[in-house]
């Protein structure tokens, strides 16, 4: 079983639509959860961090982490045409000093005009 | 990108040759990544380090090395190039402090073609 498991997608939306996209994990020790952004031709750009269960929201966008079902999600609200790119989940462990970040494979996103 | 470096931008090699690729940053992080991100794989961790002359091996290590003279630089060397080392190579840094963790911050990456 693959440690981040993250639907490669394509998703294509249209502008204003809700866009929800999800991964699962299986290693229960994880601690923080990050949601990156990447466009094409560029590097990720850590776009959401969170290390509890619950929601956190900034702006159009909210993480939702439920640890008890190891599954974290991104919503984003009335997405935008500049919202298109390649979103991926990275869950990090750290212990006794040492840490490991892995990352889901992505979902490339389309939001149409 | 702000503070994170990569160079060269694009490069095309051979196959057996040595190829160093570099990262720099202004940013003073203790930790710096590289990593490899290819169609079907994701990002890969190859080395990192968590100080000078401090580096340690990632998940897809083999045919490459590090280093790690100074805070701001961290090279990556393919020793001898193969076609399997054709990928997007990206370097980050980690502002870590005690007891948090603020992600990782990424470079623009290298995109590196083994003919």
């Amino acid at each position: 079983q693959k440690e981040v498991e993250q639907d490669p997608g394509p998703l294509s939306v249209p502008e204003g639509a809700i866009v929800s996209l999800n991964c699962t994990y299986s290693n229960s020790a994880f601690q923080y959860f990050m949601w990156y952004r990447q466009y094409s031709r560029k590097g990720p750009e850590l776009l959401m961090y969170t290390y509890s269960s619950g929601n956190k929201e900034d702006g159009r966008f909210t993480a939702q982490v439920d640890k008890s079902s190891k599954y974290i999600s991104l919503f984003i609200r009335d997405s935008q045409p500049s919202d298109s790119a390649t979103y991926l989940c990275a869950i990090l462990l750290t212990q006794g000093g040492s840490e490991k970040l892995v990352f889901g494979k992505g979902t490339k996103l389309t939001v149409n005009p | 990108d702000a503070g994170i470096t990569q160079s060269p931008r694009h490069k095309v090699t051979e196959t057996g040759t040595p190829v160093t690729l570099r990262c720099h940053q202004t940013e003073n992080h203790r930790y710096m990544y590289w990593y490899r991100q290819d169609p079907g794989h994701g990002l890969r961790l190859i080395h990192y380090s968590y100080g000078v002359k401090d580096t340690d091996k990632g998940e897809v290590s083999d045919g490459y090395s590090v280093s790690r003279s100074k805070t701001e630089d961290f090279l990556l060397t393919l020793e001898s190039a193969t076609s399997s080392q054709t990928s997007v190579y990206f370097c980050a840094t980690n502002k870590r402090g005690p007891e948090l963790n603020y992600g990782y911050t990424f470079g623009s990456g290298t995109r590196l073609t083994v003919v």
